[in-house]
């Protein structure tokens, strides 16, 4: 069965330092979606693409996030700087077509952060 | 605006013991209404989903779920539960529109007693 490939699974990093986190989502899926799911908490939406267009970037930190699909295909979060409250797991889900018609989202394992 | 309560952010069973997580929704428009599963530092794993069709819904590993539009709920049940049903239950809403991202609930977290 097709999934959701994520890496790293585990980065450590000091604060002030740059991460990327790295998703390819199941083959023909056009909708990709990051999540930022804190301790204890349910996921929150970070950024939806369709395709390589960014149709949801509302609740993303834009002044030390960054999300890109270039290619409509795989996708890459970043930081910069990464602050201690960055310190979560990134989860990236796709779809075939925006969930807003029943679609299932798939999930990766995830990336966890810590932050130090 | 669309939210998710779950009751509960933590329950308990004995092993064979009805297993009952809560959920209520919040939406001026008719939701679709999601099940995740995440197991300890892993993703999220769909149970089952109500799609408008019937309104019993039956997913994986024995889990059903019913929703009610009276009551706003969309609680999650399983006859017998199983030590290996221990993990964090996720509750989650969308509705139709070109975003369609999901809103989740904060979870409750299953145990499950020998």
């Amino acid at each position: 069965e097709a999934e959701v490939a994520q890496s790293p699974r585990y980065k450590i990093t000091e604060k002030s330092q740059a991460v990327a986190f790295w998703c390819d989502p199941i083959s023909g899926h056009a909708t990709l979606y990051w999540y930022r799911q804190i301790l204890g908490q349910g996921p929150e939406l970070l950024v939806q693409f369709q395709d390589e267009s960014v149709v949801d970037d509302s609740q993303l930190p834009k002044d030390r996030f960054s999300a890109e699909r270039l290619k409509g295909v795989d996708s890459t979060l970043k930081i910069q700087p990464a602050e201690l409250g960055d310190s979560a797991m990134y989860l990236c889900a796709s779809s075939q077509n925006p969930t807003g018609v029943g679609e299932t989202q798939y999930f990766g394992p995830g990336t966890r952060l810590l932050v130090l | 605006a669309q939210s998710v309560t779950q009751l509960g952010s933590h329950v308990s069973v004995s092993e064979g013991a009805l297993v009952l997580l809560r959920c209520n929704y919040s939406s001026s428009v008719p939701p679709y209404l999601f099940w995740y599963v995440q197991y300890p530092n892993q993703g999220l794993q769909l149970l089952l989903k109500y799609t408008s069709a019937a309104t019993l819904v039956k997913g994986i590993n024995g889990f059903e779920a019913e929703f009610k539009k009276s009551e706003t709920s969309f609680h999650l049940t399983k006859p017998s539960a199983h030590m290996s049903d221990a993990a964090e239950y996720f509750c989650a809403v969308t509705y139709g529109g070109s975003q369609g991202n999901l809103i989740f609930g904060k979870g409750t977290k299953l145990s499950v007693k020998p």
